[in-house]
């Protein structure tokens, strides 16, 4: 099992705010990234750092974190952002690279 | 913009050695950067696997590194990955990753298109 806990499934009403959270303990000392994958794609990097988006990412895309929890929030949320988003950091250790276990997020 | 594609057998036999290349290109490796790979079996979730500096420097995720080398070749822009003793469940996509990492911060950046292989007699 991953150091990193996603909600397996989310849904968002079209145009409408989404927030997707990743816990884990690791995460109170080490930032989060956000990865976006579609079906058969590569998946592609949407938000590193504290709240950066690499060129090319929409700014309905943003990031945060409190605790042990980032969040990865779309406002206004697309049709072409259905997709599945894994989060990214350090594991406990803070030596290896681990991801969370992906949330499918359907867009209704 | 720098692209990266991967290369190697599609189908390895169970025990041998499951060997890939990622070749670099719009960037030059020697630069700066570690270089990684990152799995994905079919329907599950990503594993990084491990990642390699461009100095040679390595990083492996600990369940592997027992059987698991990533090697740089700088003159050819280039990084390898070999997994020894393979097993039905080393079937995945395998992607490799411009590793970005520093400090608090792991992130891949830039992803090959990935190429799968199916571990299988």
């Amino acid at each position: 099992s991953s150091e990193l806990t996603q909600d397996p499934t989310v849904s968002v009403a079209l145009g409408q705010t989404v927030r997707i959270t990743c816990q884990g303990d690791s995460l109170r000392n080490y930032y989060a990234s956000w990865y976006q994958q579609k079906p058969g794609q590569a998946p592609i990097l949407v938000i590193y750092d504290k709240n950066n988006r690499p060129s090319g990412i929409p700014d309905r895309f943003s990031g945060s974190s409190s605790g042990n929890t980032a969040s990865l929030t779309i406002s206004g949320a697309q049709a072409e952002d259905e997709a599945d988003y894994y989060c990214n950091s350090r594991d406990s250790s803070g030596h290896d690279a681990v991801f969370g276990g992906g949330t499918q997020l359907t867009v209704l | 913009q720098v692209q990266l594609q991967e290369s190697g057998p599609g189908l390895v036999k169970p025990s041998e050695t499951l060997s890939l290349t990622c070749a670099v290109s719009g960037y030059p490796m020697s630069s700066g950067y570690h270089w990684g790979w990152v799995r994905q079996p079919p329907g599950k979730v990503l594993e990084w696997i491990g990642s390699v500096h461009h100095s040679g420097t390595t990083y492996y995720n600990p369940p592997l590194k027992s059987r698991v080398t990533i090697s740089v070749d700088t003159s050819k822009n280039q990084f390898s990955l070999n997994l020894r003793s393979v097993t039905a469940s080393d079937t995945a996509l395998y992607y490799c990753v411009r590793d970005a990492s520093t400090g608090p911060l792991v992130v891949f950046d830039i992803w090959g298109e990935g190429t799968m292989v199916t571990v299988s007699s």
